[in-house]
This record gives C-alpha cells, structure tokens and sequence, in this order.
C-alpha cells in the first residue's frame, strides 16, 4: 500500500519552461489536492478535484492547471514557469466518507526555478 | 475569511521539559480541526483529528485539546524524537476537504 505517490521528487527547470507533476493514491479517495509549502507561509491549497473529471481553484489558483482523468491521479501543470513558483509541491488525497476526512500526503516534490 | 495562527514559530525545550503549542481559528462552520507533523524533507503525517468543543485526543507523549477558538497541542516529557514541525488545519463545512494550514510550529527537543 503506497499512499500517495509524487514524481518527480526534485526538478529544476529555467524560465518559461514547462512541465507537469503527478500525483497518484492507492487508496480509492474521491478528493485529492495540490498545495505548495513556502518558507513562513504553510501550506496553501493551489487548485483541488472532489472527484474523477472534476477540479476547482484554490486559494493560489494563478499559473498553475490541474487534470483528473482518473481518479487515481491528479496532475499538475506548469505552462511557462517563472521564479515565483519555485517551491514545494504535495499532492494530498482523503476520502469522502463522513468518517475519516484526515488528508495523506505525499513526499513533496521540490521545484526550482532559474 | 477562514484563517490559522500558530504560536509559538519555533520553540526549543529540553528532553522532558513539557509545554504547548497553540492554534487559533476561525472558520465559518468547523467540520474539524487537524494536527499533523512534518519532518525535515517530508510530506505531513496526520496525528489527530478534532470535531467539537471540550475534545480531547491523545497518542503517546502528545494530547490535543480544542476550545471554540483554539486548539492547543500539549507535548509532555518531550524526547528529541518529537522534534519536528507541528502544523494545525482547518476544515470548514464546505464538503470538498479543503484544509486551510497555519505557518507551524517548529519544535526541537535538545537531549
């Protein structure tokens, strides 16, 4: 049992590059999450899916798109990365059950951008 | 607007010096509180989960409390091993899981 998986783990890309992070769980959950982790300033939540096809905007929504094809993965994409987004990536799953709403992480991907 | 302080930023104690650590919310309709812990180069791990007022959750040295206002994160007879960033999170009643996330706590735990 994996949880939730990130790749790649670390990237370093110059600007105007793109590229896409994904994220994957194992377990089954209806919602997943992308939030970024800055130095002094948490986490915070960059757009979100409540279920496979679906996705909305999170507080920091600007240069960032997400896909959920699946509903085993989410994807995040960087059209034209600027310096601004270097940062820490995590992808997050829970379940939609009333019971256990805890989010599972994953290991964080670490993104510079030159 | 929703929002999560955490108090103190950092807080060095001694092996068994016991203390707390505090988040204040406000949300409009809490459908729970959360405390995970980050380690250096890690992804969050959950600890507990609050629902109400007058709650109380424990697991080994830590117990977490919450009021209307707060939570509080009481770390008793710490070991180096609690060292770690504690952070504290919302959820409102929105049905989507959304987290809103205070800075944390980094605490360090000298031998």
């Amino acid at each position: 049992n994996a949880g939730v998986t990130q790749t790649p783990k670390f990237r370093v890309l110059k600007t105007g590059q793109s590229m896409t992070l994904l994220c994957a769980q194992d377990m089954n959950h209806e919602y997943m999450y992308w939030y970024r982790q800055d130095p002094g300033m948490g986490l915070r939540l960059i757009h979100y899916s409540v279920g496979e096809g679906t996705t909305a905007k999170g507080e920091v929504p600007d240069g960032y798109n997400v896909s959920r094809l699946k509903k085993q993965n989410f994807l995040l994409g960087l059209e034209s990365a600027a310096p601004s987004q270097t940062s820490v990536y995590f992808c997050a799953s829970s379940s939609s059950l009333g019971g256990s709403p805890e989010a599972f992480f994953g290991q964080g991907t670490r993104l510079t951008v030159v | 607007e929703d929002q999560v302080t955490q108090s103190p930023e950092a807080l060095r104690l001694q092996e068994g010096e016991s203390s707390s650590l505090n988040c204040s919310y406000t949300v409009s309709g809490l459908r729970g509180l959360f405390w995970y812990r980050q380690d250096p180069g890690k992804g969050p791990e959950f600890l507990f989960t609050l629902y109400s007022a007058g709650e109380e959750k424990e697991k080994e040295r830590l117990k977490a409390t919450l009021t209307k206002k707060e939570s509080f994160l009481h770390i008793t007879a710490p070991k180096p091993e609690d060292s770690a960033t504690y952070l504290c999170a919302v959820q409102d009643s929105s049905n989507t899981g959304k987290l809103i996330f205070g800075q944390g706590t980094t605490l360090q735990v000298k031998p």
